[in-house]
């Protein structure tokens, strides 16, 4: 069965210091990757995703993200934090099968609570 | 075009009670999901519909949860009876195409207590 673990309950950065939200990920095929943001009283957003190709993904908000096979890793990372990037995170997996068979359904981490420090 | 929207809000009842909750799906969306967060753990699966049919329930937690999508339009969620560890958010989702690689359209969510 699939699982994604988020380490970090929360993670507080300084305004304008890096920030990083660690995933890891167990799939028993090849995984296509998702963030996703819930703001305050506010639905879940898509950020970005990795499906093939390129490690480095580029998102919204200038949130990038890094896939690692080989420590089964997808940190989201942002390379100067705002106070308006203040939310709850959410890394999900979608299983993808040799045989390129999908599940549909994601399978989520427990959520990193970011806050950002003026 | 218009979001994922979801009715209530939020929703207080009492155990043994009965609610239902509504999604609409972003128009021409024939995938719809439903997922839930109990107790700030993290975010569940519960069924997937394309269309009107249910293409996988495997995640829906016992028989008092009943999930539709008449029509292949709008779907609800009814919980009867409600116990008190149903207490949770509930989401639900679209997308246009079932590929893994779509990625899923998310509502504001219903924030359900049971009393």
């Amino acid at each position: 069965a699939q699982s994604v673990a988020q380490p970090e309950d929360q993670v507080n950065v300084a305004e304008g210091n890096p920030l990083t939200v660690k995933c890891t990920y167990s799939v028993s095929g090849n995984p296509y990757l998702f963030w996703y943001v819930q703001y305050p009283n506010r639905g879940l957003q898509f950020l970005l995703k990795y499906i093939t190709g390129d490690n480095l993904v580029k998102g919204s908000y200038g949130f990038e993200a890094e896939f690692n096979k080989s420590q089964t890793s997808f940190h989201l990372k942002k390379p100067s934090a705002l106070v308006s990037d203040s939310a709850l995170y959410f890394c999900a997996v979608r299983d993808i099968t040799p045989s390129g068979a999908a599940g549909n359904k994601l399978t989520f981490g427990g959520g990193t609570r970011v806050l950002v420090k003026p | 075009e218009a979001g994922v929207t979801q009715f209530p809000s939020h929703s207080v009842i009492e155990k043994g009670q009965t609610v239902t909750l509504r999604c609409d799906p972003i128009s021409g969306h024939d995938n719809l999901y439903w997922y839930r967060r109990v107790m700030g753990k993290e975010i569940k699966f519960l069924l997937h519909f394309v269309k009107e049919s249910k293409q996988d329930e495997s995640g829906m937690p016992n028989n008092r949860f009943l999930a539709e999508r008449t029509g292949g339009t709008y779907s609800t969620l009814k919980v009867q009876p409600a116990e008190l560890e149903d207490s949770g958010v509930y989401f639900c989702a679209s997308s246009r195409w079932t590929s893994g690689a779509y990625e899923q359209y998310f509502g504001p969510g219903t924030r359900l207590t049971v009393t």
